[in-house]
């Protein structure tokens, strides 16, 4: 079966400190990941995606993540982490071998405290 | 306007009642979606349509109706809805078939008294 995991509900850290969001997946074919940062009362925005290559994986707003096959695992990462991150983030897997759905994980909340 | 969009924004409604949310994509995507959220819980699918047509149905009760007049419309008819349908609903769109990342709209707040 398809499915995403998010281990931590909450994930705090210090303005300018690294950050990492966690992630695994379970696919029946080639994965492919996303992920997603959702801000209040918005809906769920793109922040990157793995489809094939490099391993570490650039998107919006500095953040990155890194694919890691041994380890079914996609995190989130950022060099320095900013207030304005604060937010609500989610794991996504779509296995085309099952047809159109995105698989969603339950969401990590980032704080990243002044 | 671009992107994806939602109307209402906020919606209140009585458990007798028939209401419509909307969704409308400005990105000619083939695909669209319609997402229930709730607190703590994964996004769960309700439904996708794929070139206008219903692919997935993910045994979701059939108070909610959804309906895809065409390829950048979405809307979602709700009739006699219980109170634990209240949620945040998604509509996103993406092209199918593809690699591609979904949109989303900002979302519709249900509250169902």
């Amino acid at each position: 079966a398809q499915s995403v995991a998010q281990p931590e509900d909450q994930v705090n850290v210090a303005e300018g400190n690294p950050l990492t969001v966690k992630c695994t997946y379970s696919v029946s074919g080639n994965p492919y990941l996303f992920w997603y940062v959702q801000y209040p009362n918005r809906g769920l925005q793109f922040l990157l995606k793995y489809i094939t290559g490099d391993n570490l994986v650039k998107g919006s707003y500095g953040f990155e993540a890194e694919f890691n096959k041994s380890q079914t695992s996609f995190h989130l990462k950022k060099p320095s982490a900013l207030v304005s991150d604060s937010a609500l983030y989610f794991c996504a897997v779509r296995d085309l071998k099952t047809g159109n759905q995105f698989y969603f994980g339950t969401g990590t909340s980032l704080t990243v405290i002044p | 306007e671009t992107g994806v969009t939602q109307t209402p924004r906020h919606l209140v409604m009585g458990m007798t009642n028939k209401k419509s949310l909307k969704c409308e994509q400005h990105l000619g995507h083939n695909a669209m979606y319609w997402y229930k959220q709730s607190a703590k819980k994964p996004l769960e699918l309700m439904f996708v349509y794929s070139l206008e047509e219903r692919v997935e149905n993910n045994s979701v009760p059939s108070r909610f109706s959804p309906e895809c007049p065409n390829s950048s419309h979405l809307f979602l008819h709700l009739h006699t809805l219980q109170p634990e349908d209240s949620a945040l609903y998604l509509c996103a769109s993406s092209q199918d078939r593809g690699l591609q990342e979904q949109f989303f709209g900002p979302g519709t707040r249900l509250t169902v008294l």
